[in-house]
């Protein structure tokens, strides 16, 4: 079985700052990694993916996420937050890319201060 | 390229009245399709996955059900809402079972 945890329900940055969103998962066999964000009632949007290879991922918007297997981390960074920035944040994982067992965390609900 | 689309986006219901959700997916074939609930404050559910035409899977105990009539066409129903049936619905696809998942708009239910 995989798990994921997300530090913080609730994050604050201003516009400008570094953002980081954390995310820790836990899985028996190699992990897919995913973030998502969602925009207030709307569905979730995928920002990147890491699969295998190179364990520095970009995404959309900016975004970036590492993955470090010796700390099952899967961390969300962006060096400089902008205001349309602001949405809930999900970090997901599944066995070897399985979909039908993707597992999400909680959310993190980014607030972005001017 | 792919869509998905989810009707009604908004939906007021009485407690005992029936449900119906509609979800479509467009620019691909066999998809793998899901049905996840959000409630307020908390993390995604999932409720039910198909991995083709009345292939249904439920992934928890509830008064809701899923049927899968087309291809690309997922269905969410139930025969008597409940208070506890309030929250964000959300159907998703992937290109098979071996695949990130792409969400649709979702439909906010509101059950009174």
């Amino acid at each position: 079985a995989q798990s994921v945890t997300q530090l913080g329900s609730h994050v604050s940055v201003s516009e400008g700052a570094l953002v980081l969103l954390r995310c820790n998962y836990s899985s028996s066999v190699p992990p897919y990694l995913f973030w998502y964000v969602q925009y207030p009632n709307q569905g979730l949007q995928l920002l990147l993916k890491y699969t295998t290879g190179a364990t520095l991922v970009k995404g959309i918007n900016g975004f970036e996420a590492e993955f470090k297997k010796s700390e099952t981390s899967f961390h969300l960074t962006k060096p400089s937050a902008h205001m349309s920035d602001a949405a809930e944040y999900f970090c997901a994982v599944s066995p070897s890319g399985s979909a039908r067992q993707l597992t999400f965390g909680s959310g993190t609900q980014l607030t972005v201060l001017p | 390229s792919q869509t998905i689309h989810q009707w009604p986006a908004t939906l007021v219901q009485p407690v005992g009245s029936p449900l119906s959700l509609e979800c479509t997916v467009e620019g691909t074939s066999n998809p793998n399709l899901y049905w996840y609930r959000q409630a307020a404050g908390r993390g995604l559910q999932l409720l039910f996955y198909s991995v083709g035409i009345g292939q249904i899977s439920s992934e928890v105990p509830q008064n809701l059900s899923a049927s899968r009539p087309q291809d690309r066409q997922f269905i969410l129903s139930s025969k008597k809402l409940l208070l506890s049936d309030s929250g964000f619905y959300l159907c998703a696809w992937s290109p098979g079972g071996y695949n990130e998942q792409f969400f649709g708009p979702g439909t906010r239910l509101t059950v009174l």
